[in-house]
Protein backbone atom coordinates (compact mmCIF):
# COMPACT_ATOMS: atom_id res chain seq x y z
CA UNK A 1 0.00 0.00 0.00
CA UNK A 2 1.53 3.51 -0.99
CA UNK A 3 1.57 6.10 1.97
CA UNK A 4 -0.31 8.79 0.17
CA UNK A 5 -2.45 7.76 -1.97
CA UNK A 6 -4.03 9.94 -5.34
CA UNK A 7 -6.33 9.14 -8.59
CA UNK A 8 -4.15 9.86 -10.92
CA UNK A 9 -7.35 11.50 -13.30
CA UNK A 10 -7.50 12.89 -15.42
CA UNK A 11 -10.14 14.64 -13.52
CA UNK A 12 -12.57 17.12 -16.26
CA UNK A 13 -14.85 19.35 -14.67
CA UNK A 14 -16.82 21.86 -16.58
CA UNK A 15 -15.68 25.79 -15.86
CA UNK A 16 -17.82 27.34 -12.92
CA UNK A 17 -18.19 23.67 -11.36
CA UNK A 18 -16.97 22.72 -8.14
CA UNK A 19 -13.35 20.68 -8.33
CA UNK A 20 -13.51 18.25 -5.91
CA UNK A 21 -9.81 16.53 -5.30
CA UNK A 22 -9.51 13.41 -3.19
CA UNK A 23 -6.27 12.02 -1.12
CA UNK A 24 -5.65 9.04 1.48
CA UNK A 25 -2.82 8.56 3.21
CA UNK A 26 -1.75 5.20 5.75
CA UNK A 27 0.46 6.33 8.40
CA UNK A 28 -1.97 7.42 11.62
CA UNK A 29 0.97 9.36 12.83
CA UNK A 30 0.69 12.06 9.96
CA UNK A 31 0.46 15.61 11.10
CA UNK A 32 0.39 18.93 8.52
CA UNK A 33 -0.90 18.06 4.92
CA UNK A 34 -0.02 20.16 2.06
CA UNK A 35 -1.86 20.67 -1.32
CA UNK A 36 0.57 21.53 -4.21
CA UNK A 37 -0.37 23.03 -7.56
CA UNK A 38 1.99 22.08 -10.19
CA UNK A 39 2.24 23.11 -14.06
CA UNK A 40 3.32 21.32 -17.07
CA UNK A 41 7.02 21.85 -17.08
CA UNK A 42 6.71 23.66 -13.85
CA UNK A 43 7.73 23.18 -9.94
CA UNK A 44 5.21 22.43 -7.30
CA UNK A 45 3.44 25.71 -5.85
CA UNK A 46 2.31 25.22 -2.14
CA UNK A 47 -1.72 26.35 -2.22
CA UNK A 48 -2.88 25.00 0.83
CA UNK A 49 -1.64 23.06 4.27
CA UNK A 50 -3.76 22.31 6.74
CA UNK A 51 -2.96 20.62 10.47
CA UNK A 52 -6.31 20.01 12.36
CA UNK A 53 -9.16 17.89 11.69
CA UNK A 54 -12.10 19.97 9.77
CA UNK A 55 -12.28 22.68 6.87
CA UNK A 56 -9.81 25.26 5.99
CA UNK A 57 -10.98 27.90 3.22
CA UNK A 58 -8.63 30.52 1.36
CA UNK A 59 -10.20 32.06 -1.61
CA UNK A 60 -11.85 29.83 -3.82
CA UNK A 61 -9.87 26.69 -2.05
CA UNK A 62 -11.28 24.61 1.03
CA UNK A 63 -8.90 21.70 2.43
CA UNK A 64 -10.84 18.76 4.35
CA UNK A 65 -9.10 16.82 6.57
CA UNK A 66 -10.46 13.44 8.25
CA UNK A 67 -7.66 12.28 10.71
CA UNK A 68 -9.92 9.35 11.50
CA UNK A 69 -10.64 8.70 8.43
CA UNK A 70 -6.98 9.44 6.68
CA UNK A 71 -8.27 11.26 4.19
CA UNK A 72 -7.73 14.77 3.35
CA UNK A 73 -9.37 16.50 -0.21
CA UNK A 74 -9.44 19.80 -2.01
CA UNK A 75 -12.26 21.67 -3.20
CA UNK A 76 -11.49 24.04 -5.96
CA UNK A 77 -15.53 26.59 -6.47
CA UNK A 78 -15.91 28.32 -9.39
CA UNK A 79 -13.03 26.38 -11.18
CA UNK A 80 -11.42 28.05 -14.05
CA UNK A 81 -9.50 27.29 -17.05
CA UNK A 82 -6.36 28.48 -15.33
CA UNK A 83 -6.86 25.64 -12.47
CA UNK A 84 -5.89 23.37 -14.81
CA UNK A 85 -2.86 21.43 -13.59
CA UNK A 86 -1.69 18.58 -11.67
CA UNK A 87 -2.75 19.03 -7.96
CA UNK A 88 -0.10 16.96 -5.71
CA UNK A 89 -1.14 16.08 -2.29
CA UNK A 90 1.74 15.66 0.40
CA UNK A 91 1.76 14.37 3.99
CA UNK A 92 4.26 15.25 6.91
CA UNK A 93 5.53 12.60 9.38
CA UNK A 94 7.50 12.04 12.16
CA UNK A 95 9.54 14.99 14.04
CA UNK A 96 12.60 15.49 11.39
CA UNK A 97 9.52 16.36 8.57
CA UNK A 98 9.82 13.67 6.16
CA UNK A 99 7.25 14.50 3.43
CA UNK A 100 5.93 12.44 1.33
CA UNK A 101 3.85 12.80 -1.72
CA UNK A 102 1.00 11.45 -4.03
CA UNK A 103 1.65 10.85 -7.91
CA UNK A 104 -0.59 14.13 -7.85
CA UNK A 105 -4.06 14.42 -9.87
CA UNK A 106 -4.42 15.75 -13.22
CA UNK A 107 -7.67 18.39 -13.28
CA UNK A 108 -8.68 19.46 -16.45
CA UNK A 109 -11.05 22.45 -16.43
CA UNK A 110 -12.91 22.09 -19.68
CA UNK A 111 -14.24 26.01 -20.92
CA UNK B 1 12.54 37.43 -4.57
CA UNK B 2 14.71 34.50 -5.77
CA UNK B 3 13.68 32.07 -3.21
CA UNK B 4 15.16 28.66 -3.98
CA UNK B 5 17.55 28.84 -7.18
CA UNK B 6 18.43 25.78 -8.86
CA UNK B 7 21.50 25.45 -11.41
CA UNK B 8 21.84 24.23 -14.28
CA UNK B 9 18.19 24.17 -15.67
CA UNK B 10 19.06 21.43 -18.20
CA UNK B 11 21.91 19.43 -18.62
CA UNK B 12 22.56 16.52 -21.25
CA UNK B 13 25.07 13.71 -19.82
CA UNK B 14 26.42 10.80 -21.04
CA UNK B 15 27.03 7.71 -19.33
CA UNK B 16 29.46 7.47 -16.65
CA UNK B 17 29.82 11.27 -16.41
CA UNK B 18 30.21 13.41 -12.55
CA UNK B 19 28.01 16.61 -11.84
CA UNK B 20 27.42 18.14 -9.43
CA UNK B 21 23.23 19.92 -9.19
CA UNK B 22 23.78 23.38 -7.04
CA UNK B 23 20.54 24.84 -4.93
CA UNK B 24 20.80 27.85 -2.86
CA UNK B 25 18.49 29.44 -0.60
CA UNK B 26 17.87 32.65 0.45
CA UNK B 27 14.93 32.66 2.83
CA UNK B 28 17.14 31.69 6.06
CA UNK B 29 15.31 28.16 6.16
CA UNK B 30 16.86 25.60 8.24
CA UNK B 31 16.13 22.58 6.38
CA UNK B 32 16.60 21.48 2.65
CA UNK B 33 15.84 18.66 0.41
CA UNK B 34 16.25 16.76 -2.89
CA UNK B 35 13.37 15.30 -4.89
CA UNK B 36 13.85 13.49 -8.04
CA UNK B 37 10.60 13.26 -10.30
CA UNK B 38 9.91 10.86 -12.87
CA UNK B 39 6.17 10.53 -15.00
CA UNK B 40 3.93 8.27 -12.95
CA UNK B 41 6.34 8.22 -9.68
CA UNK B 42 5.44 11.36 -8.02
CA UNK B 43 8.21 13.44 -5.82
CA UNK B 44 10.85 11.17 -4.32
CA UNK B 45 12.87 12.21 -1.78
CA UNK B 46 16.86 11.57 -2.74
CA UNK B 47 18.24 13.48 0.37
CA UNK B 48 17.19 15.65 2.80
CA UNK B 49 19.55 18.00 5.59
CA UNK B 50 17.61 18.85 8.49
CA UNK B 51 20.01 21.50 9.97
CA UNK B 52 23.56 22.85 8.60
CA UNK B 53 25.66 19.68 9.29
CA UNK B 54 23.50 17.27 8.96
CA UNK B 55 22.20 15.03 6.09
CA UNK B 56 20.30 11.80 5.40
CA UNK B 57 18.96 9.35 3.05
CA UNK B 58 15.41 9.66 1.78
CA UNK B 59 13.63 6.83 -0.25
CA UNK B 60 16.08 7.04 -3.24
CA UNK B 61 19.45 7.82 -2.05
CA UNK B 62 21.79 5.42 -4.07
CA UNK B 63 24.14 6.66 -6.80
CA UNK B 64 23.89 10.60 -5.20
CA UNK B 65 25.58 12.04 -2.31
CA UNK B 66 25.38 15.37 -0.73
CA UNK B 67 26.71 18.33 0.83
CA UNK B 68 25.60 20.83 2.80
CA UNK B 69 27.76 23.33 2.35
CA UNK B 70 25.94 26.05 4.46
CA UNK B 71 22.71 27.31 5.83
CA UNK B 72 22.02 28.09 2.53
CA UNK B 73 23.35 25.77 0.18
CA UNK B 74 22.81 21.80 -0.24
CA UNK B 75 24.54 20.31 -3.64
CA UNK B 76 23.70 16.82 -5.20
CA UNK B 77 26.31 14.85 -6.72
CA UNK B 78 25.84 12.26 -9.75
CA UNK B 79 29.48 10.43 -9.43
CA UNK B 80 28.91 7.90 -12.20
CA UNK B 81 25.64 8.81 -13.99
CA UNK B 82 23.10 6.15 -15.33
CA UNK B 83 20.42 6.52 -17.81
CA UNK B 84 18.18 5.45 -14.64
CA UNK B 85 19.18 8.75 -13.35
CA UNK B 86 17.64 10.82 -16.37
CA UNK B 87 14.82 12.92 -14.48
CA UNK B 88 13.83 16.51 -13.10
CA UNK B 89 15.54 16.90 -9.98
CA UNK B 90 13.90 19.65 -7.36
CA UNK B 91 15.29 21.16 -4.39
CA UNK B 92 13.63 22.53 -1.70
CA UNK B 93 13.29 24.12 1.84
CA UNK B 94 11.76 25.06 4.45
CA UNK B 95 11.65 25.93 8.44
CA UNK B 96 12.01 23.63 11.27
CA UNK B 97 8.44 21.97 12.73
CA UNK B 98 5.39 21.35 10.15
CA UNK B 99 6.03 24.12 7.02
CA UNK B 100 5.48 23.69 3.71
CA UNK B 101 8.89 23.41 1.91
CA UNK B 102 9.38 25.51 -1.23
CA UNK B 103 10.76 24.89 -4.22
CA UNK B 104 13.08 25.73 -7.03
CA UNK B 105 12.91 25.74 -10.64
CA UNK B 106 13.71 22.31 -11.16
CA UNK B 107 16.95 21.24 -13.09
CA UNK B 108 15.99 18.48 -16.23
CA UNK B 109 19.00 15.84 -16.37
CA UNK B 110 19.59 13.53 -19.24
CA UNK B 111 21.55 10.84 -19.24
CA UNK B 112 22.32 9.21 -22.28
Amino acid sequence: QKEVEQNSGPLSVPEGAIASLNCTYSDRGSQSFFWYRQYSGKSPELIMFIYSNGDKEDGRFTAQLNKASQYVSLLIRDSQPSDSATYLCAVMTGGYQKVTFGIGTKLQVIP
Amino acid sequence: NAGVTQTPKFQVLKTGQSMTLQCAQDMNHNSMYWYRQDPGMGLRLIYYSASEGTTDKGEVPNGYNVSRLNKREFSLRLESAAPSQTSVYFCASSRPSNQPQHFGDGTRLSIL
